[in-house]
């Protein structure tokens, strides 16, 4: 089966401070993969995709490396926010299905 | 645009129980997917209904069943509930099917609870 899963599960950050939120995927044949934020009683959100084709995505605040040889995902905020503070996790999409991490508590200190 | 609704928020069942979740997609969405997201695991894939018709399916047994309407409302029953169906149960919809990240919309879940 697939495997994502998450370097840490909690993160603290200053306000301000940039995060990196990382991701280990074991499907070297993924070709698609997404970050989400959870907020306590919400369902995720989407943040950011990126395709295999791919090894940066930039939106706003937010950056999404991948790196294909070593199978690693990594989720970029800048200027971290209290409002960023959620469960963020990534997706990795093989064939049809999603398969999903368990996910990262960042708490955002003000 | 309303959100995706998912009816009802929280459910205490016990264990052998059965029990039947609703989820109203985004007005337009056909498809719709069910999600189930537990601590340990994180979110698993159950299955996806587009215009009323199972497209995918998840590695879950049998008692894990589900259904779409007409109206796109989509259904999901677990039957023979047992302790480790105790999960928050998502449901996604998106206009043409949940394989690019940002057509998905969540809803809130249902969290259920099996004693």
């Amino acid at each position: 089966g697939e495997s994502v899963g998450l370097h840490l599960p909690t993160l603290s950050v200053q306000e301000g401070d940039n995060s990196i939120i990382n991701c280990a995927y074991s499907n070297s044949a993924s070709d698609y993969f997404i970050w989400y934020k959870q907020e306590s009683g919400k369902g995720p959100q989407f943040i950011i995709d990126i395709r295999s084709n791919m090894d940066k995505r930039q939106g706003q605040r937010v950056t999404v490396l991948l790196n294909k040889t070593v199978k690693h995902l990594s989720l970029q905020i800048a200027a971290t926010q209290p409002g960023d503070s959620a469960v963020y996790f990534c997706a990795e999409k093989s064939g049809n299905q999603f398969y999903f991490g368990t996910g990262t508590s960042l708490t955002v200190i003000p | 645009k309303a959100g995706v609704t998912q009816t009802p928020r929280y459910l205490i069942k016990t264990r052998g129980q059965q029990v039947t979740l609703s989820c109203s997609p985004i007005s337009g969405h056909r498809s719709v997917s069910w999600y189930q997201q537990t601590p340990g695991q994180g979110l698993q894939f159950l299955f996806e209904y587009f215009s009323e018709t199972q497209r995918n399916k998840g590695n879950f047994p049998g008692r894990f069943s589900g259904r779409q309407f007409s109206n796109s409302r989509s259904e999901m029953n677990v039957s023979t509930l047992e302790l480790g169906d105790s999960a928050l149960y998502l449901c996604a919809s998106s206009y043409r099917g949940g394989l690019a990240g940002y057509e998905q919309y969540f809803g809130p879940g249902t969290r259920l609870t099996v004693t």
